[in-house]
């Protein structure tokens, strides 16, 4: 079974602060992707990157930095949260793009007050 | 570009009635991926089908959808609601085998006896 943890499964920062979100996977998938939950918007692709050294930017990535140190491990950075990035992260990894399957982690819950 | 429309956020049913969620998408690739993805709550979300062949019916844990290029929809069907159908479903697409997975913006569903 394909396994992706995230870290921490929550947090409450504070606005201005730096935040930052841990995914490891043990599938020996070379996509790994960083995705943001909200009511009303579904999911919505912040960073991915398919091979470590290197990110690319997804469709919301403003506010939000990444690195991707080896396959293992992506992390989202937050360099100063604000109120607006309060949401759920998913991260997820897959073996390619087009049609294979995404393995996400549990999420993790942001609160930034 | 490409886009997925799932135009109910909110969809309750009583226990025992047919389930049908509907998924609209655009693309102006012939040969794109779609797929229903799952959430149940306090757990990772996870593939429930997906197809890329027009007009076969996939079908997978009592779930079905059909993938009809013509009208460019793939809605998710079930013929009888079970109270643990409860949960947020995603339909997206992938526009070719080398694209990143564009999802919808989620329709929650509320089994209720």
């Amino acid at each position: 079974e394909a396994a992706v943890t995230q870290s921490p499964r929550s947090k409450v920062a504070v606005t201005g602060g730096k935040v930052t979100l841990s995914c490891h996977q043990t599938n020996n998938h070379d996509y790994m992707y960083w995705y943001r939950q909200d009511t009303g918007h579904g999911l919505r692709l912040i960073h991915y990157s398919y091979v470590a050294d290197s990110t690319e930017k997804g469709d919301i990535p403003d506010g939000y930095k990444a690195s991707r140190p080896s396959q293992e491990n992506f992390s989202l950075i937050l360099e100063l949260a604000s109120l607006s990035q309060t949401a759920v992260y998913f991260c997820a990894s897959t073996g390619g793009m087009g049609q294979n399957t995404l393995y996400f982690g549990a999420g993790t819950r942001l609160s930034v007050l | 570009g490409d886009s997925v429309t799932q135009k109910e956020g909110l969809v309750t049913l009583t226990e025992g009635l047919p389930v049908m969620l509907n998924c609209t998408y655009q693309t102006i690739y012939s040969n794109a991926f779609l797929f229903w993805y799952v959430h149940y709550l306090n757990e990772s979300p996870r593939l429930l089908l997906k197809s890329s062949t027009d007009n076969k019916r996939t079908e997978h844990q009592g779930f079905h959808a059909t993938l009809h290029k013509s009208s460019s929809s793939f809605h998710l069907q079930k013929s009888s609601a079970q109270l643990s159908d409860s949960a947020l479903y995603y339909c997206a697409l992938a526009s070719s085998s080398f694209s990143k997975l564009v999802f919808g913006q989620g329709t929650s569903l509320s089994v209720v006896p």
